[in-house]
Parts: structure tokens; sequence; C-alpha cells
């Protein structure tokens, strides 16, 4: 147990398919984070929140839409996704920036199959 | 983005050292991070090296920073069959307060 939960742990959709990945953490952190984690390739840093704010948004495509409505929860909307989405989608928290280093605490990912 | 070089698998024997490498290209990284994944498992914090630092030790674990060569090492002592997982190599990025770098990932596999 890592203080960050993200349900559902795993999920099919369809292609036409709106959905929502859930992140809760417990830490009573600031920072939270979507990371995105496919096989054979680093892990990819997908969106960061600050305070409930978005302060980094790296180049993802807008079917990929995040969410932070306080420093405890965020979300990951889903919609019209393409196969080579499926991955590993982790969510994590820290307690300010890592450049001040601060650690990141990971929940357990959220394995999605797009088909 | 700069880039954080693992191999990407290793074996050792229960009860031997393991020694999993990561070399990294920015060298204003001010800290250094070794995370384990075990399989189905998200990633779980190991330990972390600030850059002025050369040796960092906790229990079975030693972390080795060589700042002037870009070389990070992580050696785990008596390695144990739980310890088989993947160990994430990352670097906090300065261009970003956030962002860490990782590397690929280095599967290690303990045989008894």
């Amino acid at each position: 147990e890592t203080g960050v939960t993200q349900t559902p742990r795993h999920l099919v959709m369809g292609m036409t398919n709106k959905k929502s990945l859930k992140c809760e953490q417990h830490l009573g952190h600031n920072a939270m984070y979507w990371y995105k984690q496919s096989a054979k390739k680093p892990l990819e840093l997908m969106f960061v929140y600050s305070l409930e704010e978005r302060v980094e948004n790296n180049s993802v495509p807008s079917r990929f839409s995040p969410e932070c409505p306080n420093s405890s929860h965020l979300f990951l909307h889903l919609h019209t996704l393409q196969p080579e989405d499926s991955a590993l989608y982790l969510c994590a928290s820290s307690q300010g920036g890592t450049i001040s280093g601060n650690t990141i605490y990971f929940g357990e990912g959220s394995w999605l199959t797009v088909v | 983005g700069e880039d954080v070089e693992q191999s990407l698998f290793l074996s050792v024997r229960e009860g031997d050292s393991s020694v999993i490498n990561c070399t990294y290209t920015d060298s204003s990284s001010t800290y250094l991070y070794w995370y384990k994944q075990e399989p189905g498992a998200g990633l779980q914090l190991l330990t972390y090296i600030f850059s002025n630092m050369d040796m960092k030790q906790d229990q079975r674990l030693t972390v080795l920073l060589n700042k002037k060569d870009k070389h990070l090492s992580l050696r785990i002592a008596d390695t144990q069959t739980g310890d088989s997982a993947i160990y994430f190599c990352a670097e906090s990025a300065p261009n970003s307060g956030y962002a860490l770098n990782f590397g690929k990932g280095t599967s290690l596999l303990v045989t008894p």
C-alpha cells in the first residue's frame, strides 16, 4: 500500500467508448502526476498538477483529458482512443517538485487495453 | 529530452550480489532515484541520492554515484528470489520542477 490508489486496475474499452481512470492519494501531497508505461519504452510523463493547477502537459493527444478537482484526486478521461494507447497508466503524487528532492510515490497502475 | 540508459536484463544466483548500472546525460541532475517494479504492480521507491554524494547505503542496498562519468549503480547484497523485478533508474529533470526522466528498466532475475 503506497498511499496512492488507482481504479480501475484493468480496463478494456472500444475505440469509440468514453471512460475515466481515477486516482486518489492519501498522503497529503500537493502534486499529482499521470505517467504512461508502454512495453520497451521509458516511462512517459503525461501531466502534472500542482495545487490543482496543471503545470505540465507533455504534448499529449487531446483524446486524453486530465481533471484535478482537488489535491487528493486526479482523473484521466479517455475518449476515442487508439489501440496504441494500450498501456499501463500510473498515477503518482509528491509533496512539491522533484527538483527539490521530493520523492514521487506511485499507485499500482491501471492496465488499459483498447480494442 | 535527456537520456537515461540501463542494460535491459541481469541474471544472478540467489545469495550473490547484484549490480545494476545506469548512465545519464544531464550533468545538472540534482537527484537520482532507484525504483522497483514487481510484476503487475506500480513503481516502489527504493532509494535516492543527492548529486553531491558519492555513496549511500541502506541495509542490503548500496548506491554509488560517479558524477564525473554520470554513472549510477545499485548494488543489492545477498540477492533473494523476492528481489526479482524491474529496476528503474531516474533523474530529476532540472528543466522541469516536477518530471523525472526514467530509464527503460533492468529486469533482474534471481535464480535458486
